[in-house]
């Protein structure tokens, strides 16, 4: 069975300063990788995924992710901070399946840092 | 990318109704699947729904409490049913390879 431990339940920073939010994960087999961002009152949406090839996934709003396969690790960051990066944000992480000929993955996630960008 | 939309966007039930959720996608998709955010927590796997066959939930999940439709590759339904204040929660479809979500039913329970 896969897990994900996001290592911060809350991380408060000041605009314009460099964040790193924590991801580690646990899976026996080979797994994707990602991270959503959850605006308030608003649904999930896909920040990076990390599927195989380069370790360093560029996403959306100028975050990145790097994969590090032997600390099983997938931390996000940011080298400056916006006030609207405030936010929650998951990681995620899904094993790969076959369905129909088509993969598929279930997603187990982690339980979420609140990102919030101080002025 | 998929486009999903998700009806109601929200609601407020009385216990002991039942509530039924639809999710439509704009193209066709082989595997969908509901998720459960309940207040303050992380996202939970509820069933994976794949057209032309019967859901599968996931541990602590039971049809009875929340059957899946899944009549075509673009649409599926989720009910919950005999509704208690614990069911208060925002659920989500989503779809693919990527896990695209839809905007979520934010669902209250009086």
């Amino acid at each position: 069975a896969q897990s994900v431990t996001q290592l911060d339940s809350q991380v408060p920073v000041f605009e314009e300063a460099p964040v790193e939010l924590r991801c580690n994960y646990s899976s026996s087999v080979s797994v994707y990788l990602f991270w959503y961002v959850q605006y308030p009152n608003q649904g999930l949406q896909l920040l990076l995924k990390y599927l195989s090839g380069s370790t360093l996934v560029k996403g959306i709003n100028g975050f990145e992710a790097e994969f590090n396969k032997s600390q099983t690790s997938f931390h996000l960051r940011k080298p400056s901070v916006h006030i609207s990066d405030t936010a929650e944000y998951f990681c995620a992480v899904s094993e790969l399946g076959y369905a129909g000929g088509t993969s598929y993955g279930k997603l187990t996630f982690g339980q979420g840092t609140i990102l919030t960008v101080h002025p | 990318s998929a486009v999903i939309s998700q009806k109601p966007s929200r609601d407020i039930c009385q216990r002991g109704t039942s509530l039924t959720i639809q999710c439509q996608v704009d193209s066709q998709v082989t595997m969908m699947f509901w998720y459960r955010q309940q207040p303050g927590q992380s996202l939970t796997l509820i069933a994976t729904a794949n057209q032309g066959s019967e859901a599968t939930y996931e541990s602590g999940f039971v049809i009875d409490k929340f059957p899946i439709s899944r009549p075509n590759l673009t649409f599926s339904t989720l009910t919950v049913s005999n509704m208690s204040p614990e069911d208060s929660s925002i659920y989500l479809c989503s779809v693919g390879e990527f896990q695209y979500f839809g905007p979520g039913t934010r669902l209250l329970v009086l």
